[in-house]
């Protein structure tokens, strides 16, 4: 029953420091999602994959880079952190366009605090 | 104006009330409906997909109106564990999931 597993739970960065948030999910799934929730603004699309081997930018890509390393893993990597990225971060997947009942699965998401 | 909007909330009422949510959505081409649920400090799950003859599931009642393009949810005989944060998720086959940004509810005792 794991679903959509993401790594680390917790974690502080310095300002400028780099990091990867690792995320994989167990349910054959073809897209993968990395989003950004912050109060009072909902959840935003950072990146996207469609299938192994693309990426996509969502709505805020800007500080960001990613990697589908295979179909199960989709990693978010901050390169230089700042104070802005502080946040929590959810992985998720779905099956998107394999049916009109497409739902989409969150990881428990990733607490970054950049200091 | 944004994708999909909800009522802003917060809704605070009394245990065994019944409350409804609203949701509008600006793309026509909207084909999937869902409503999540969000407890503080955890994850989106999925509540109920929405179909277009409206369901239910025991005190939860999804309508979606495609003409209006509104979708609603309504909670019957609300109880304490039913306080969260509602979002609608509409999403265009083929194309991303669209969140809107959530109505809380607080059930009181």
């Amino acid at each position: 029953n794991a679903g959509v597993t993401q790594t680390p739970k917790f974690q502080v960065l310095k300002t400028g420091q780099s990091m990867t948030l690792q995320c994989a999910q167990d349910m054959n799934h073809n897209s993968m999602y990395w989003y950004r929730q912050d109060p009072g603004m909902g959840l935003r699309l950072i990146y996207y994959s469609a299938s192994e081997g693309t990426t996509d930018k969502g709505e805020v890509p800007n500080g960001y880079n990613v990697s589908r390393l295979n179909k199960r893993e989709f990693s978010l990597r901050l390169e230089s952190a700042a104070p802005s990225q502080t946040s929590v971060y959810f992985c998720a997947s779905s099956d998107l366009g394999t049916g009109v009942r497409d739902t989409i699965y969150f990881g428990e998401g990733s607490w970054l605090t950049v200091v | 104006r944004k994708e999909v909007e909800q009522d802003p909330g917060p809704f605070n009422v009394p245990e065994g009330a019944t409350v409804a949510f609203n949701c509008t959505y600006s793309n026509s081409a909207s084909q999937s409906f869902f409503w999540y649920r969000q407890d503080c400090r955890k994850e989106p799950k999925l509540l109920m997909s929405v179909y277009s003859s409206g369901n239910e599931d025991g005190r939860f009642t999804a309508q979606l109106n495609r003409a209006s393009q509104y979708i609603s949810l309504l909670i019957r005989d609300s109880k304490l564990s039913d306080s969260a944060t509602y979002l609608c998720v509409v999403n265009i086959y083929g194309q991303n999931f669209v969140f809107g940004p959530g109505t809380r509810l607080s059930v009181l005792p």
